[in-house]
């Protein structure tokens, strides 16, 4: 397997564009989950699904973000409109049971 | 509440050296597991080690050991023998258990840097 795959990999664009970054789990896992890494806040989880239902949104933080999984082999995180306080890795994560494993990241910059 | 707290932000140790990574928990469930992840310069999350609450071993992973004490609500990561390449930051995460699904939480991590 590939492991989990995020794309893209880097994403610059400007204040008030509309972004999405997407995610495809490793084939069989259940449980996705998606997080923003900063500096300031570390590693935070955004939102996470199971069975491909939103379970907990709770660290959503504005309604800018949505984040859908529209089958099991697919995710997508989106922010609209795009903010320079937005820019940070977004990690994608999938796992069965056990561990969880992790993407590559996507590192967005807005300016 | 912060769930998973890690109170060395860096810390420096000589190559060869064992090094010990603090992590505690809190959480009111019986049933959960706990992770260390190493994030090296590159960026990537790499799984090192898991530890299940009912497990009464210590896990082990080559160089790496986890000092699981359940009544301290504590998970210390043990690197035996550190190498150069051990530097990285290094996070601890708990799954705690959420309306039927498992969630993973994560502390602020602890820089460590490895010294020849």
């Amino acid at each position: 397997d590939a492991g989990v795959i995020q794309s893209p990999r880097h994403e610059v664009t400007e204040m008030g564009q509309e972004v999405t970054l997407r995610c495809k789990p490793i084939s069989g896992h259940n449980s996705l989950f998606w997080y923003r890494q900063t500096m300031m806040r570390g590693l935070e989880l955004l939102i996470y699904f199971n069975n491909n239902v939103p379970i907990d949104d709770s660290g959503m933080p504005e309604d800018r973000f949505s984040a859908k999984m529209p089958n099991a082999s697919f995710s997508t995180l989106k922010i609209q409109p795009s903010e320079p306080r937005d820019s940070a890795v977004y990690f994608c994560a999938s796992r069965q049971t056990g561990v969880a494993f992790f993407g590559q990241g996507t590192r967005l910059t807005v300016v | 509440a912060q769930k998973i707290t890690q109170t060395q932000p860096g810390m420096f140790v000589q190559e060869k050296e064992a090094v010990t990574l603090d992590c505690t928990y809190d959480t009111s469930d019986q049933s959960y597991g706990l992770f260390w992840y190493k994030q090296p310069s590159s960026g990537e999350m790499i799984f090192l080690i898991y530890q299940g609450s009912y497990d009464e071993q210590n896990a082990t992973e080559g160089r790496y050991s986890l000092n699981f004490q359940k009544a301290r609500k504590s998970a210390n990561l043990v690197i035996s023998a550190s190498q150069l390449g051990d530097s990285a930051m290094y996070f601890c995460a708990m799954r705690e258990d959420l309306q039927g699904a498992q969630k993973l939480v994560f502390g602020q991590g602890t820089r460590l840097t490895i010294n020849p």
